[in-house]
């Protein structure tokens, strides 16, 4: 099992509709979990961030944290074209000599359609 | 507040030759990283830095890869010879705090012909 796993997609969804994005992470004592956007030849940019069970909301992005069941993920409502990116989720490895690196998921892209 | 520079932005070069990419962190971030991310694929660590000592680089080839942080601050990252499976991204990040948010540079993209 992938320690990060993320649908590659393509996921479309029409402007002005709600997208939604899914993590799922094998380390059970996971505390801390990130969401990157990278569009077409850019760097990941970091925008969002959440480490306690339930729903966190940034403007028109809300991750939503369920650590029971291991899964992450990422809404986008009234979804714009320029949303269209790939989302990577990304999760640091906990354990000694470990340093906190960052798994990072495949990533899923997402195309809005105007 | 100035992101995370790299450079160059782009470099092609033929197998066998070296090549080295530099990074600046953002100021007072104590954490460096490398990734090197091939298209389709997440970003894959090679090598994080705490300050100027090596954290991890369980991930670098460190046959043909090496990476320094001398003082703390910049870092470079260098592949000696190149080979064609090194065509990638290269990016550098950092972060304030040991496993937290990390910010990305624009990246480098290297291409070995």
């Amino acid at each position: 099992q992938k320690e990060v796993e993320q649908n590659s997609g393509p996921l479309s969804v029409p402007e002005g509709a709600i997208a939604s994005l899914n993590c799922t992470y094998s380390d059970r004592g996971s505390q801390s979990f990130f969401w990157y956007r990278q569009y077409s030849g850019k760097s990941p940019e970091l925008i969002m961030s959440i480490y306690s069970n339930g729903d966190k909301e940034d403007g028109r992005f809300t991750a939503q944290l369920n650590k029971a069941s291991q899964y992450v993920s990422l809404l986008i409502r009234d979804s714009q074209p320029s949303d269209s990116a790939t989302y990577l989720c990304a999760v640091p490895l906990r354990g000694p000599n470990q340093g906190g690196k960052l798994i990072f998921g495949q990533g899923t892209e997402l195309s809005v359609k105007p | 507040e100035a992101g995370v520079a790299q450079s160059p932005r782009y470099k092609i070069i033929e197998k066998r030759q070296s090549v080295a990419f530099w990074c600046n962190p953002i100021s007072g971030h104590a954490t460096l990283y490398w990734y090197q991310q091939i298209l389709g694929q997440g970003p894959k660590l090679l090598i994080q830095f705490q300050n100027n000592g090596v954290v991890d680089d369980s991930q670098l080839p460190k046959d043909r890869f090496s990476a320094e942080r001398l003082k703390g601050v910049d870092s470079t990252l260098k592949i000696q010879p190149a080979k064609l499976e090194d065509s990638a991204v290269y990016l550098c990040a950092s972060s304030l705090v040991l496993g937290y948010e990390q910010y990305f540079g624009p990246g480098t993209r290297l291409t070995v012909t």
